[in-house]
């Protein structure tokens, strides 16, 4: 079954406003990578988180990676259009396999 | 970024058929990988290979297989199509550290629909 979930799956901010997307995973991860994709676009790498309980800032964004290592978190600060997409969390996990997140599509009303 | 392309574009295929997606990439990165999204469910691994003699299996493998061909080609073959294998594909590359540790870079994508 899915390994790694995301909440929510949709989410509607007025263009200004907060967003945060959490990511979760059934078991631990070594390092946890955000993608973003635009519509009709494909994934492009964020970042990558690899310390329990690190913290890492792109300008609005902020990303953490959990203590346990299996949940990570996005923050943007002040919306703008152009953060429209969706958000994955992605981890390697035991097995040798690469999971990527449900993922969570943002819209912004301008 | 890696230049990461993927032919066909789109596709229409008729269950039962035999329908190969390719691949390729011009940065000299070992790993190379195939995804699947559907709505809802995110990217899901279907297989990977970290050098040109290494395959493994993804998440979903079953009623697929793969040829590296080469360092920059990797090709992804659907033995006999059927209806819930259409979805949107993603091929990736990275450069190969360690583990899974390496910023992956995706391709365009190939909408494939099986009727």
């Amino acid at each position: 079954g899915q390994q790694v979930m995301q909440i929510p799956q949709y989410q509607h901010v007025q263009e200004g406003e907060d967003f945060t997307t959490y990511c979760n995973s059934s078991t631990t991860l070594s390092n946890i990578q955000w993608y973003k994709q635009r519509p009709g676009g494909h994934p492009v790498f964020l970042i990558q988180l690899v310390k329990s309980g690190e913290v890492k800032k792109q300008k609005r964004l902020t990303f953490q990676f959990g203590e346990a290592k299996k949940n990570s978190s996005l923050h943007i600060t002040a919306t703008q259009t152009t953060d429209v997409g969706t958000y994955f969390c992605a981890g390697p996990a035991t097995g040798n396999q690469f999971y990527f997140g449900t993922g969570t599509s943002l819209t912004v009303i301008p | 970024d890696a230049d990461v392309t993927q032919t066909p574009r789109n596709r229409i295929t008729k269950t039962g058929k035999r329908i190969m997606l390719e691949c390729s990439q011009t940065k000299g990165h070992d790993r190379m990988y195939w995804y699947r999204q559907d709505p809802g469910l995110g990217l899901r691994l279907i297989y990977y290979s970290f050098d040109v003699k290494d395959i493994n299996k993804g998440e979903i493998s079953d009623g697929y297989s793969v040829s590296r061909q080469a360092q920059a080609k990797f090709s992804l073959s659907l033995e006999s199509a059927i209806p819930n294998q259409t979805a949107l594909y993603f091929c990736a590359s990275s450069e190969g550290t360690g583990g899974f540790t390496d910023t992956q870079y995706f391709g365009p994508g190939t909408r494939l629909t099986v009727l």
